[in-house]
């Protein structure tokens, strides 16, 4: 079955205090890894697709990674406004189109 | 641009009654929409896909005839939940795929 999972659950850092949050997959045939950010009460934002091992995008202070069975989200130097959860998704087929399957979400808090 | 919103944002229903929940994409159009619900601190799961002119596709577990699902236009799908009960309480979120797959910001449904 196919499956996404993240790690850590949670995670507090101080301003400036740079980690990775950590996405493994095992999907059958991966058309695409998607990365969200979803604040509150709100919907998901899109921030990345990769599509292939060793590929890199950025956005500001974010950094996401791509290997053959994993994807990583580094944080640079993170502010106060980053604290959200960041969602990881794959695209797999269903009968009608490409849903995506989620992980369950790493909750990042930054305090200053 | 990729814009999609989701009408109400919240809304409030006795047992028994029925709700419908808009999706729009303002600034594309999209063939394809989705529809997921979201529990506390859980994450995201795919209820349905919809194609415009053409029936659902329910994932396994979702009643279609308690939660139906229409895609009358390129920019327009609905969800009704029918005879709605206090389980059906839940965040429910669309999504469009344009480029990408974006999501709207969520309807709040509190079933009393």
């Amino acid at each position: 079955e196919d499956q996404v999972t993240q790690s850590p659950e949670a995670l507090r850092l101080q301003e400036g205090e740079s980690s990775s949050l950590n996405c493994s997959y095992t999907v059958s045939g991966l058309r695409g890894l998607f990365w969200y950010r979803q604040d509150p009460g709100k919907g998901p934002e899109f921030l990345f697709t990769l599509y292939s091992a060793g590929e890199e995008k950025e956005k500001e202070r974010l950094k996401a990674t791509l290997t053959k069975k994993e994807s990583s989200l580094h944080i640079t130097a993170p502010k106060p406004e980053d604290s959200a959860t960041y969602l990881c998704a794959v695209h797999a087929p269903n009968q009608a189109g490409t849903a995506l399957i989620f992980g369950k979400g790493t909750t990042l808090s930054v305090s200053s | 641009g990729a814009v999609v919103s989701q009408h109400p944002s919240r809304v409030i229903c006795k047992s028994g009654t029925s709700v419908k929940i808009e999706c729009r994409s303002l600034d594309f159009q999209a063939t394809t929409m989705f529809w997921y619900r979201q529990f506390p601190k859980q994450s995201l799961m795919l209820m349905a896909t919809s194609n415009e002119g053409s029936k659902a596709t329910y994932e396994q577990g979702v009643e279609k005839d308690k939660f139906l699902i229409n895609h009358a236009s390129l920019t327009l799908s609905t969800l009704t939940v029918t005879s709605a009960h206090p389980e059906d309480s839940s965040f429910y979120i669309c999504s469009a795929k344009g480029i990408e797959q974006y999501f709207g910001p969520g309807t709040r449904l509190t079933v009393t």
